[in-house]
Protein backbone atom coordinates (compact mmCIF):
# COMPACT_ATOMS: atom_id res chain seq x y z
CA UNK A 1 0.00 0.00 0.00
CA UNK A 2 1.21 3.71 0.08
CA UNK A 3 3.81 4.92 2.22
CA UNK A 4 4.94 7.93 3.09
CA UNK A 5 8.65 8.27 3.45
CA UNK A 6 10.01 11.22 6.05
CA UNK A 7 13.85 11.48 6.00
CA UNK A 8 15.81 12.11 8.01
CA UNK A 9 14.64 9.22 10.65
CA UNK A 10 15.66 11.02 13.72
CA UNK A 11 18.02 14.54 14.28
CA UNK A 12 19.50 15.84 16.89
CA UNK A 13 20.49 19.31 16.97
CA UNK A 14 21.61 22.08 19.64
CA UNK A 15 19.22 24.83 20.93
CA UNK A 16 18.77 27.67 18.58
CA UNK A 17 19.81 25.88 14.92
CA UNK A 18 17.51 25.54 11.91
CA UNK A 19 15.68 22.12 11.48
CA UNK A 20 14.65 20.87 7.58
CA UNK A 21 13.06 18.20 7.08
CA UNK A 22 10.74 16.36 4.18
CA UNK A 23 8.24 13.69 3.16
CA UNK A 24 7.97 11.63 0.21
CA UNK A 25 5.45 9.75 -1.62
CA UNK A 26 4.68 7.39 -4.52
CA UNK A 27 1.23 8.70 -5.39
CA UNK A 28 -0.11 12.57 -6.04
CA UNK A 29 -1.47 14.28 -2.87
CA UNK A 30 -4.42 16.79 -3.04
CA UNK A 31 -3.38 17.51 0.77
CA UNK A 32 -0.27 18.05 2.91
CA UNK A 33 -0.40 17.95 6.59
CA UNK A 34 1.94 17.93 9.09
CA UNK A 35 1.28 17.12 12.71
CA UNK A 36 3.61 17.42 16.13
CA UNK A 37 3.43 14.06 18.66
CA UNK A 38 4.73 15.44 22.01
CA UNK A 39 6.28 12.95 24.38
CA UNK A 40 3.27 11.02 25.50
CA UNK A 41 0.62 12.89 24.29
CA UNK A 42 -1.60 12.69 20.94
CA UNK A 43 -0.33 13.97 17.55
CA UNK A 44 -1.52 17.47 16.98
CA UNK A 45 -2.06 19.34 13.72
CA UNK A 46 0.39 21.78 13.08
CA UNK A 47 0.10 23.09 9.29
CA UNK A 48 -2.30 22.32 6.08
CA UNK A 49 -1.30 22.54 2.54
CA UNK A 50 -4.06 22.70 0.17
CA UNK A 51 -2.35 23.20 -2.96
CA UNK A 52 0.65 22.47 -4.59
CA UNK A 53 3.79 25.06 -4.18
CA UNK A 54 1.78 26.19 -1.19
CA UNK A 55 4.36 28.24 1.52
CA UNK A 56 2.40 28.43 4.68
CA UNK A 57 3.92 29.31 8.40
CA UNK A 58 2.90 28.49 11.64
CA UNK A 59 5.51 30.68 13.96
CA UNK A 60 8.77 29.53 13.49
CA UNK A 61 7.44 26.93 11.14
CA UNK A 62 7.54 26.67 7.37
CA UNK A 63 5.62 24.03 5.58
CA UNK A 64 5.65 23.41 1.40
CA UNK A 65 3.25 21.42 -0.33
CA UNK A 66 5.97 20.19 -2.95
CA UNK A 67 5.40 21.13 -6.97
CA UNK A 68 5.36 17.98 -7.87
CA UNK A 69 2.71 16.59 -4.97
CA UNK A 70 4.64 14.02 -4.05
CA UNK A 71 6.19 15.55 -1.47
CA UNK A 72 5.95 18.32 1.47
CA UNK A 73 8.65 20.04 3.73
CA UNK A 74 8.97 21.16 6.94
CA UNK A 75 11.13 23.91 8.33
CA UNK A 76 11.57 24.76 12.07
CA UNK A 77 14.23 27.98 12.67
CA UNK A 78 15.80 28.37 16.03
CA UNK A 79 14.59 25.54 17.28
CA UNK A 80 13.68 25.44 20.97
CA UNK A 81 13.82 22.51 23.56
CA UNK A 82 10.16 22.64 23.89
CA UNK A 83 10.35 21.75 19.89
CA UNK A 84 11.13 17.83 20.80
CA UNK A 85 8.83 15.31 19.53
CA UNK A 86 7.85 12.89 16.30
CA UNK A 87 6.69 15.45 13.67
CA UNK A 88 4.21 13.15 11.09
CA UNK A 89 3.27 13.65 7.65
CA UNK A 90 0.09 13.14 6.66
CA UNK A 91 -2.82 13.65 3.42
CA UNK A 92 -5.17 11.93 1.60
CA UNK A 93 -3.95 10.40 -2.09
CA UNK A 94 -5.51 12.30 -5.08
CA UNK A 95 -7.17 8.96 -5.64
CA UNK A 96 -8.99 6.51 -3.48
CA UNK A 97 -10.31 6.93 0.03
CA UNK A 98 -7.70 6.80 2.49
CA UNK A 99 -5.52 8.75 4.77
CA UNK A 100 -1.94 8.02 5.14
CA UNK A 101 0.39 8.91 8.01
CA UNK A 102 4.20 9.25 7.06
CA UNK A 103 6.33 7.24 9.59
CA UNK A 104 8.10 9.76 11.29
CA UNK A 105 10.74 12.38 12.35
CA UNK A 106 11.94 12.05 15.89
CA UNK A 107 13.70 15.66 16.97
CA UNK A 108 15.42 15.72 19.80
CA UNK A 109 16.51 19.15 20.57
CA UNK A 110 19.90 19.68 23.31
CA UNK A 111 19.58 22.50 24.98
CA UNK B 1 -13.12 21.79 23.87
CA UNK B 2 -12.74 17.97 24.79
CA UNK B 3 -12.05 16.98 21.33
CA UNK B 4 -11.27 13.02 21.76
CA UNK B 5 -11.29 11.64 25.08
CA UNK B 6 -9.88 8.25 25.62
CA UNK B 7 -10.49 5.99 28.70
CA UNK B 8 -8.65 4.97 30.44
CA UNK B 9 -4.69 6.65 30.26
CA UNK B 10 -2.89 3.72 31.78
CA UNK B 11 -4.04 0.04 32.12
CA UNK B 12 -1.99 -2.87 33.23
CA UNK B 13 -3.26 -6.58 31.88
CA UNK B 14 -2.54 -10.21 32.91
CA UNK B 15 -2.42 -12.08 29.67
CA UNK B 16 -5.58 -13.72 28.83
CA UNK B 17 -8.05 -11.06 30.59
CA UNK B 18 -10.23 -8.76 28.27
CA UNK B 19 -10.77 -5.41 28.37
CA UNK B 20 -12.54 -2.46 26.46
CA UNK B 21 -10.68 0.95 25.46
CA UNK B 22 -13.14 3.24 25.54
CA UNK B 23 -13.43 6.99 23.28
CA UNK B 24 -15.82 9.59 22.47
CA UNK B 25 -15.50 12.86 20.11
CA UNK B 26 -17.91 15.43 20.58
CA UNK B 27 -17.35 17.34 17.49
CA UNK B 28 -19.88 15.67 15.53
CA UNK B 29 -17.26 13.80 13.12
CA UNK B 30 -18.53 10.82 11.14
CA UNK B 31 -15.04 8.89 10.81
CA UNK B 32 -13.44 7.35 13.88
CA UNK B 33 -9.96 5.32 14.23
CA UNK B 34 -8.07 3.56 16.79
CA UNK B 35 -4.49 3.29 15.81
CA UNK B 36 -1.45 1.57 17.71
CA UNK B 37 1.65 3.13 18.32
CA UNK B 38 4.99 1.16 19.54
CA UNK B 39 8.39 2.02 20.74
CA UNK B 40 10.70 3.51 17.66
CA UNK B 41 7.37 3.33 15.08
CA UNK B 42 4.72 5.46 13.79
CA UNK B 43 0.81 4.87 13.68
CA UNK B 44 -0.34 1.27 13.09
CA UNK B 45 -4.33 1.76 12.20
CA UNK B 46 -6.22 -1.57 13.66
CA UNK B 47 -9.72 -0.83 12.62
CA UNK B 48 -11.69 2.53 11.51
CA UNK B 49 -15.60 3.73 11.10
CA UNK B 50 -16.50 5.45 8.18
CA UNK B 51 -19.49 6.39 9.67
CA UNK B 52 -21.88 5.67 12.36
CA UNK B 53 -23.10 1.89 11.83
CA UNK B 54 -19.90 0.15 10.06
CA UNK B 55 -16.18 -0.59 11.04
CA UNK B 56 -13.51 -2.03 8.37
CA UNK B 57 -10.25 -3.61 9.01
CA UNK B 58 -7.06 -1.93 9.22
CA UNK B 59 -3.35 -2.79 8.82
CA UNK B 60 -3.25 -4.67 12.04
CA UNK B 61 -6.78 -5.51 13.18
CA UNK B 62 -5.94 -9.06 14.60
CA UNK B 63 -6.79 -9.58 18.07
CA UNK B 64 -9.11 -6.83 18.45
CA UNK B 65 -12.74 -5.81 18.01
CA UNK B 66 -14.55 -2.72 17.85
CA UNK B 67 -18.04 -0.99 18.20
CA UNK B 68 -19.17 1.89 17.07
CA UNK B 69 -21.84 2.38 19.43
CA UNK B 70 -23.01 5.73 17.88
CA UNK B 71 -22.07 8.66 16.42
CA UNK B 72 -19.47 10.12 19.04
CA UNK B 73 -17.95 6.70 20.40
CA UNK B 74 -15.88 4.07 18.87
CA UNK B 75 -14.67 1.27 21.34
CA UNK B 76 -11.51 -1.20 20.85
CA UNK B 77 -11.85 -4.54 22.69
CA UNK B 78 -9.18 -6.82 23.06
CA UNK B 79 -10.96 -10.34 23.87
CA UNK B 80 -7.78 -12.25 25.31
CA UNK B 81 -4.81 -9.87 25.98
CA UNK B 82 -1.37 -11.14 24.46
CA UNK B 83 2.01 -9.59 25.34
CA UNK B 84 2.30 -8.54 21.78
CA UNK B 85 -0.67 -5.89 22.37
CA UNK B 86 1.71 -3.69 24.61
CA UNK B 87 1.33 -0.56 22.74
CA UNK B 88 -0.12 2.94 23.24
CA UNK B 89 -3.31 3.27 21.74
CA UNK B 90 -4.55 6.04 19.97
CA UNK B 91 -8.40 7.10 18.90
CA UNK B 92 -9.03 9.73 16.49
CA UNK B 93 -11.71 11.52 14.41
CA UNK B 94 -12.23 13.26 11.38
CA UNK B 95 -15.16 14.92 9.24
CA UNK B 96 -14.21 12.02 6.66
CA UNK B 97 -11.70 9.07 5.76
CA UNK B 98 -9.91 11.54 3.43
CA UNK B 99 -9.05 14.12 6.38
CA UNK B 100 -11.22 17.11 4.50
CA UNK B 101 -12.38 19.67 6.91
CA UNK B 102 -8.94 19.96 9.07
CA UNK B 103 -7.19 16.42 9.64
CA UNK B 104 -7.62 13.92 12.21
CA UNK B 105 -8.02 14.92 15.69
CA UNK B 106 -6.21 12.45 18.33
CA UNK B 107 -7.29 11.67 21.76
CA UNK B 108 -4.15 11.80 24.69
CA UNK B 109 -3.97 7.70 23.93
CA UNK B 110 -3.82 4.76 26.66
CA UNK B 111 -1.01 3.06 27.64
CA UNK B 112 -1.14 -0.89 27.86
CA UNK B 113 1.11 -2.88 29.08
CA UNK B 114 0.27 -6.79 28.60
CA UNK B 115 2.30 -9.00 31.20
Amino acid sequence: GQQLNQSPQSMFIQEGEDVSMNCTSSSIFNTWLWYKQDPGEGPVLLIALYKAGELTSNGRLTAQFGITRKDSFLNISASIPSDVGIYFCAGPPNTGNQFYFGTGTSLTVIP
Amino acid sequence: NAGVTQTPKFQVLKTGQSMTLQCAQDMNHNSMYWYRQDPGMGLRLIYYSASEGTTDKGEVPNGYNVSRLNKREFSLRLESAAPSQTSVYFCASSESIRGLGGGYTFGSGTRLTVV
